[in-house]
Formats: C-alpha cells, structure tokens, sequence
C-alpha cells in the first residue's frame, strides 16, 4: 500500500518548456488535490478533483491544467512554464471533500 | 472566505522543553480545523484534527490542540518535545462554504535544540 505517489521527485525545465507532474493514489478515494508550496506561503491549492469526471479551480490555476485520468490518477501540466512556477508541488488525496488528505512526498521544480 | 494565522514563523525550544505553536483562524461559519506536519523533504503528515464533540484533542506523537471557538484558536501544544520533533508545522482549516477545500497557515517551523 503505497499511498500517494508522484512522479519525477525532481525536475528543472527552462522558460517556455512543457511538462507533466503525475500523481496516483491507491486507496481508492474519490477526491485528488494540487497544491504548490512556496517559501513562507504555506499550501495553495492549484486545482482539485472533488469525484473521477470533475475538475475545479483553486486558490492558484493560471499557468496550469489537470486531468483526472480515472479514479487514481489525477496529472497537472504546465504548457509553457515560466520562473515564477518553481515550487514545491504536492498531490493529496482523500475518501471525499470533508475527510482527511492524504500527501504525496512532492515534486520540486526549477524553471529557469 | 476563510484563513488562518500562525504568527510565528520559527519557534526555537530546548529538548524536553513544553512548545506551544500558536494557530488563529477566521470564518463565519462552523470550521473543522487540522494541524500538519512536515518533515525534511517530505510531504504533510496528519497530526490532530477537530471536526465537533470535545475541544481538546489529542493527536499522534504526543502532541494535542484545543479548539477555542471564541478566541477563534487552534493552538497545538506539546508537554516535553524531542529532536525528532524538529519540523515544520502546518495549520489548516476547512468548512462548508469553501466546499471543505483546506486552507493552510503560512507554517511555523519548530527547531528543537539538545
């Protein structure tokens, strides 16, 4: 029972490349979460997956899209990276909106 | 809309010293409140949460919050600390008007010194 996982750990891209940042869970929740992490901000999140077929903006969307692939997997992409989106990205997890998220161990990314 | 304040960025303590990290909250409407914590290089770990019934509440590694709904606090305490409990430490709150999406504290990061 691995939890949440993400993938890369690291990754440094330079301005205007694309990626995707992975993430699957496999306790079978229904609710999957984005958030970046940055010096002295805390967590904010950037889109979440409420149930497998919807997605929503949070605090932080612009520069980023997500798709939730099916029940565990939920991706976001940046199409066209810029410096201010090096950061700490994490994915979470939970049974539904009110219960407790569950943290992947993250993905820190340099855009340069 | 709601928030949270933890006032103190850094709070340096000796081993085996009490700790208290001081969480507030605003909102208008009823709350459930967490405390996170994150160790080097890791995700967040869930230590204590308050959804309803008794306001104190005690999480895992010894650590316990009590919900203080006039003074609108979450603060987490902790009676003797250890080394390993260097970390940084995340509040968060969540409540039916923002569709329970959490909303986190900026961290306040324990340093326990021997």
């Amino acid at each position: 029972n691995a939890g949440v996982t993400q993938t890369p750990k690291f990754q440094v891209l330079k301005t205007g490349q694309s990626m995707t940042l992975q993430c699957a869970q496999d306790m079978n929740h229904n609710s999957m979460y984005w958030y970046r992490q940055d010096p002295g901000m805390g967590l904010r999140l950037i889109y979440y997956s409420a149930s497998e077929g919807t997605t929503d903006k949070g605090e932080v969307p612009n520069g980023y899209n997500v798709s939730r692939l099916n029940k565990r997997e939920f991706s976001l992409r940046l199409e066209s990276a810029a410096p201010s989106q090096t950061s700490v990205y994490f994915c979470a997890s939970s049974e539904s909106p009110r219960d407790t998220q569950y943290f992947g161990p993250g993905t820190r990314l340099t855009v340069l | 809309a709601q928030s949270v304040t933890q006032l103190d960025s850094q709070v340096p303590v000796f081993e085996e010293a009490p700790v208290e990290l001081r969480c507030n909250y605003s909102s208008s409407v009823s709350v459930y409140l967490f405390w996170y914590v994150q160790y080097p290089n890791q995700g967040l770990q869930l230590l204590l949460k308050y959804l309803s019934g008794s306001t104190l509440v005690k999480g895992i590694n010894g650590f316990e919050a009590e919900f203080n709904k006039s003074q609108t606090s979450f603060h987490l305490r902790k009676p003797s600390v250890h080394i390993s409990d260097t970390a940084e430490y995340f509040c968060a709150v969540s409540s039916m008007d923002s569709s329970y999406k959490l909303i986190f504290g900026s961290g306040t990061r324990l340093l326990v010194r021997p």
